[in-house]
Formats: structure tokens, sequence, C-alpha cells
């Protein structure tokens, strides 16, 4: 059985740092692209960052440009969010999500097929 | 960034109905869209992916159709445990993946 289970959440003040974590058992984890995606009751679903199989290609989004840090350890099927400078507006429960390549008509396409309960991450002085 | 627009905002019907949810993108995603159920308290759940397929597991009842800018997800014959909140996901404008706003379905 796929499972995504975060951790590392908690209440941090403005400026503060966290490491968020994500652990996968049930299928070989570095045969999966992987993303951090997070949910606001105002912003709804944001996604956040993707880390290729290897690690070697990273995007963010703007929100998280600059301030987190993915990067992932495949011996230890694992995920990480290194979030620095938090602030206010970063309170969120935040997701990690496991991509899978599907062949649609020749076509490469890509879905988050599993996501992890999630964890949440409460910034406030 | 690509906007999705999903309505209604709300839906209340009872079992054995016909649910449609709609999804609008502000842009032509061609047919990159996913659906996804979120019940409360829990992770999402794919429930359809390029726009028309049903992932592994998910009930024949659930269909998806549509291309360009105009989705929609169709539960057939709503069961009590379908009441979620259902999101509209693009990745045409991968990585700068956008979700829509949800859609809650309330089953009375």
């Amino acid at each position: 059985e796929v499972q995504l289970v975060e951790s590392g959440g908690g209440v941090i003040q403005p400026g503060g740092s966290l490491r968020l974590s994500c652990a996968a058992s049930g299928f070989t984890f570095s045969r999966h692209n992987m993303n951090w995606v997070r949910q606001t009751p105002g912003k709804g679903l944001e996604w956040l960052s993707y880390i290729s199989l290897s690690g070697n290609i990273i995007y963010y989004a703007d929100s998280a440009k600059g301030r987190f840090t993915i990067s992932r350890d495949n011996g230890k099927s694992s995920l990480y969010l290194q979030m620095n400078t938090l602030r206010v507006e970063d309170t969120a429960i935040y997701f990690c999500a496991r991509e899978t390549y599907y062949d649609i008509g020749g076509f490469d396409r890509f879905y988050f097929d599993y996501w992890g309960q999630g964890t949440l991450v409460t910034v406030s002085s | 960034d690509i906007v999705l627009t999903q309505s209604p905002a709300t839906l209340s019907l009872s079992p054995g109905e016909r649910a449609t949810l709609s999804c609008g993108a502000s842009q032509s995603i061609s047919t990159y869209l996913a659906w996804f159920q979120q019940i409360p308290g829990q992770a999402p759940r794919l429930l359809i992916y390029d726009a028309s397929n049903r992932a592994t597991g998910i009930p024949a009842r659930f269909s998806g159709s549509g291309s360009g800018t105009d989705f929609t997800l169709t539960i057939s014959s709503l069961e009590p445990e379908d009441s979620a909140v259902y999101y509209c996901q693009q990745r045409h404008s991968w990585p700068r993946i956008t979700f829509g706003q949800g859609t809650r379905l309330e089953i009375k």
C-alpha cells in the first residue's frame, strides 16, 4: 500500500525555520517525481515545489522561491522541505504528493496520484 | 498563471441524484486536467486524470469530460460517501500547476 506520511509541522514565530519531512513506503520512491503542496482556507490548494527522480531538477512557486528548499533522500525514501524566514501567510497544511507517469495516446503526462495526510504549520507570534 | 474557476461553489443533492461539477480554465489547457476528491481531514484523492480517465479504484459513477477551457466532473448516482470537496487541477503550464477553488458537495 502506498503511504506518504508528513511530519515536522508545528507552531513557529515569524522569521523562524522549520523542516518538513515526508516518509514514503509501499512503492519505489526513486522512480517518482515528488512535490509539496499547501492548503489554506483563503487561497485553497497551492503548488509549492517539485523535485525530479534524482533531485537534479527542482522548481519553486514564486511564494517559495528564495525561502524554501526541497530535497530528497532516495536511500531513506524521504522528501524534505526546509522552510526559512517564515511568514504569517505561510500558515497552512503542507502535503507531499507523488507524481506518476501516464502514456495518454502517445503523449507523456504526469499527475499527482497519491498525497499524504498533511502536516499543519502555524506561523504566529 | 492559468486560473481555474469551479462552479458551483456549493452543491446540495440527495442520494441517487446526478451531480455535475464544472471547471473553467482562463486559457486552453488541452486535456491536461485532473479532478481530486477531498474529504475533510483526509488527503486529496485522484479521481480523474487527463480530463476523462478514471484513476485506479475509482467507481464507474465518476466520469470526466471536456477539453480546451471547459471541463465537467459528473457523479452519476450519488452515494452518501461522495460528500466532499472536489478540486480541479491543471498541468498545462507545468511547473506552474494551479488548482480550482473547489466545489463543496453535500449529500442531503
